[in-house]
C-alpha cells in the first residue's frame, strides 16, 4: 500500500475539550479508512470507519471527515475523557482486505 | 476466551533461541495476520493467511516461520533473532468477503531479543 501519515506526533488536550487527530494518505483509489485507537499494553481498537463515496460519518462522541480533494482524513473526539488518552490510527484498505497504516499520534488527555 | 488471543504476552529470548508466539482467533473470521509494530514506525504487515493458506509473506527473513493449523490459530515461530527483531508482534484475524475491511486485533507479544 501507499504510504499513510499522520501530521502531529502528540496532541495534548484538556480533559473536557474537543480533539482533532489529521491524517494524510496517498492513494487516490483507495475507498475505505479505519480509525484505530491503541491503548498501552493492548492491541489496536477499531473505532470508525467510512467509505469514499462519504464525506463525514458519526459514531459515539466521535466523528470522522473525509476530504478525498486533498486526500485527508480526520477524527473528531468530543468531549475528550481520561480514557481517551491512546495512540490512534489511520488505516487505508488496499488490495485484499490489506490495511495501511499511519505512524499513530499519541493523545494525552489532561485532568 | 472472546476475540483475538495471544500467548505469551511478553518474551525474552537470546540470539540463539528458538521460540513461539501463539495466535487464537474466537470470531469465527478466514483470515489472520501477524504484524510487527516497532516505535515509531507504522504497522508493518508480515503475513496475511486466508483459509490457512498463506496469502502474502512481505518479504520477511526466514528466521521467522508462519505456521496456520486451521482457520483459528497462527503461530510465528522465531530462531536466530537479532535484536533489532525487539519489537510488539501483533495478531489480526478478518471475514473476508464480507464488505468490511476490519481486523480485529489482539493485545501482541511484547518480544524482546538480547
Amino acid at each position: 500500500g501507499e504510504s499513510v501519515g499522520l501530521h502531529l506526533p502528540t496532541l495534548s488536550v484538556q480533559e473536557g475539550d474537543n480533539s482533532i487527530i489529521n491524517c494524510a494518505y496517498s492513494n487516490s483509489a483507495s475507498d475505505y479508512f479505519i480509525w484505530y485507537k491503541q491503548e498501552s499494553g493492548k492491541g489496536p481498537q477499531f473505532i470508525i470507519d467510512i467509505r469514499s463515496n462519504m464525506d463525514k460519518r458519526q459514531g459515539q462522541r466521535v466523528t470522522v471527515l473525509l476530504n478525498k480533494t486533498v486526500k485527508h482524513l480526520s477524527l473528531q473526539i468530543a468531549a475528550t475523557q481520561p480514557g481517551d488518552s491512546a495512540v490512534y490510527f489511520c488505516a487505508e484498505a488496499y488490495g485484499n482486505n490489506r490495511l495501511a497504516f499511519g505512524k499513530g499520534n499519541q493523545v494525552v488527555v489532561i485532568p | 476466551e472472546t476475540g483475538v488471543t495471544q500467548t505469551p504476552r511478553h518474551l525474552v529470548m537470546g540470539m540463539t533461541n528458538k521460540k513461539s508466539l501463539k495466535c487464537e482467533q474466537h470470531l469465527g473470521h478466514n483470515a489472520m495476520y501477524w504484524y510487527k509494530q516497532s516505535a515509531k514506525k507504522p504497522l508493518e504487515l508480515m503475513f496475511v493467511y486466508n483459509f490457512k493458506e498463506q496469502t502474502e509473506n512481505n518479504s520477511v527473513p526466514s528466521r521467522f516461520s508462519p505456521e496456520c493449523p486451521n482457520s483459528s490459530h497462527l503461530f510465528l515461530h522465531l530462531h536466530t533473532l537479532q535484536p533489532e527483531d525487539s519489537a510488539l508482534y501483533l495478531c489480526a484475524s478478518s471475514q473476508e468477503g464480507s464488505g468490511s475491511n476490519e481486523q480485529f486485533f489482539g493485545p501482541g507479544t511484547r518480544l524482546t531479543v538480547l
